[in-house]
């Protein structure tokens, strides 16, 4: 499976943007580049995802570098609510793949937001 | 639309007792994924039905876990017996069909506490 790699923890204060990296330098073409996050008590939540152009949803935006090898999860405007662990995930879209669908959680980073 | 259903909501047991977890996913969701999530770590995947079938059990520890997912529709999650290791929170999961690449909707999780 690809491989992603997260910092542990970031922290940021609150209505501030808030820049998430991820690495993933063995993405391979089929992979999608998805991100959740997880809440305190409860399961994880999807945010956005893309291949390879920036996207952006009412939650957040991705920028996805040219190479596809690393990727940057942006909140806007950070709020206490955002506060939770982080997740960039890979996940194979060619069907027939040995890990077609598969969502492979690793550490995550762990974002606090202070008030 | 209703989310993904889990129960129970939290369960303990002593050690070398066998217990079930039940996961109602989305309805028209082909995808559904069975997590295991220890304390501080990310959700480890257990096992991931495509319909009815097995796509991926690489991790599911097959001599005291097992899983099915009877008509495509509800699953079950049993261990049989459990450990001490076994605590841990144990998420399901679905999705569309992977192909179409969208989002995993995930439970509120089954807490087990194995004493």
């Amino acid at each position: 499976d690809a491989k992603t790699t997260q910092p542990n923890s970031m922290e940021s204060n609150e209505e501030e943007p808030v820049h998430l990296p991820c690495n993933h330098s063995t993405i391979s073409g089929t992979d999608y580049i998805h991100w959740y996050r997880q809440l305190p008590s409860q399961g994880p939540e999807y945010v956005i995802h893309g291949l390879t152009s920036n996207v952006n949803n009412r939650m957040a935006s991705l920028a996805i570098a040219e190479d596809r090898k690393s990727s940057t999860l942006i909140l806007h405007r950070a709020t206490l609510r955002d506060a939770a662990v982080y997740y960039c995930i890979l996940r194979d879209f060619l069907a027939g793949g040995t890990s077609y669908g598969k969502l492979t959680f690793g550490q995550g980073t762990i974002l606090t937001v202070h008030p | 639309e209703a989310g993904v259903a889990q129960s129970p909501r939290y369960k303990i047991i002593e050690k070398r007792q066998s217990v079930a977890f039940w996961c109602n996913p989305i309805s028209g969701h082909a995808t559904l994924y069975w997590y295991q999530q220890i304390l501080g770590q990310g959700p480890k995947l257990l096992i991931q039905f495509q319909n009815n079938g097995v796509v991926d059990d690489s991790q599911l520890p097959k001599d005291r876990f097992s899983a099915e997912r009877l008509k495509g529709v509800d699953s079950t999650l049993k261990i049989q017996p459990a450990k001490l290791e076994d605590s841990a929170v144990y998420l399901c999961a679905s999705s569309l069909e992977p192909g179409m690449n969208t989002e995993a909707f995930f439970g509120q999780g089954t807490r087990l506490t194995v004493v």
